[in-house]
């Protein structure tokens, strides 16, 4: 069944600890998207692909990195994790053209940092 | 600057009531439009989705929205909420591949 992926579910870590939360889509979309996702908020875009060797930063600044190295494969990095990471991430992908289709979301990982 | 509202942040209806919750878009020209579902712990469910043509969408699980450009919204409605209806409800506007998402709406279903 096509489907996204995220793991881990649930992540507590210390503070200035390297992690990678994996996203992976079986859908062979070319768009990907990470979202930062706080109580009472808005989405906002972290990160996104359009495909393999292409990311960019969205509208929220964000110390994370990505890569895209595979069309279903793109795990998002932080390189010294702080408590200001504490939230939900959510990935995405989203089928060529425009966009009407919508997106496809993952269960999500909610990361806490102490 | 494109933006989506969602006026309300909680609603509380009895189970078998109406609901309607609300959306409103702030785009130059009308973007495509969508309405999420995210159960708690979960990611976001695509309920239904406006392109163009016909006003009044039918999605999945009962629901329905209609789009209204005079007024700018795009809101969804079901007739006869079910418990099983408790969730966040995040409206979604996409134009030149920029997906905006309003702050969303929390709907709580009374026995």
């Amino acid at each position: 069944e096509a489907d996204i992926y995220q793991t881990p579910r649930y992540l507590v870590i210390g503070t200035g600890k390297k992690i990678t939360l994996e996203c992976s889509q079986t859908m062979g979309h070319d768009k990907m998207y990470w979202y930062q996702q706080d109580p009472g908020m808005e989405l906002h875009l972290i990160h996104y692909s359009y495909g393999v060797n292409s990311t960019e930063k969205g509208d929220l600044s964000s110390e994370s990195t990505v890569s895209r190295i595979r069309t279903e494969h793109f795990p998002l990095t932080l390189e010294s994790a702080r408590p200001s990471h504490t939230s939900q991430y959510l990935c995405a992908s989203g089928p060529p053209g425009q966009g009407w289709e919508g997106y496809t979301f993952g269960s999500g990982t909610r990361l806490t940092v102490v | 600057a494109q933006s989506v509202t969602q006026p309300d942040i909680h609603i509380t209806v009895s189970e078998g009531a109406s609901l309607e919750l609300r959306c409103n878009y702030s785009y130059g020209a009308t973007p495509y439009l969508f309405w999420y579902v995210q159960s708690p712990g979960q990611g976001l469910q695509l309920l239904l989705k406006y392109f163009s043509g016909d006003t009044l969408v039918q999605g999945i699980k009962g629901f329905e929205a209609e789009f209204k450009r005079s007024q700018s919204s795009f809101n969804l409605r079901k007739p006869s909420v079910h418990w099983s209806d408790a969730a966040e409800y995040f409206c979604a506007g996409l134009r030149n591949n920029d997906m905006r998402f309003g702050a969303g709406t929390r709907l709580t279903v009374k026995p």
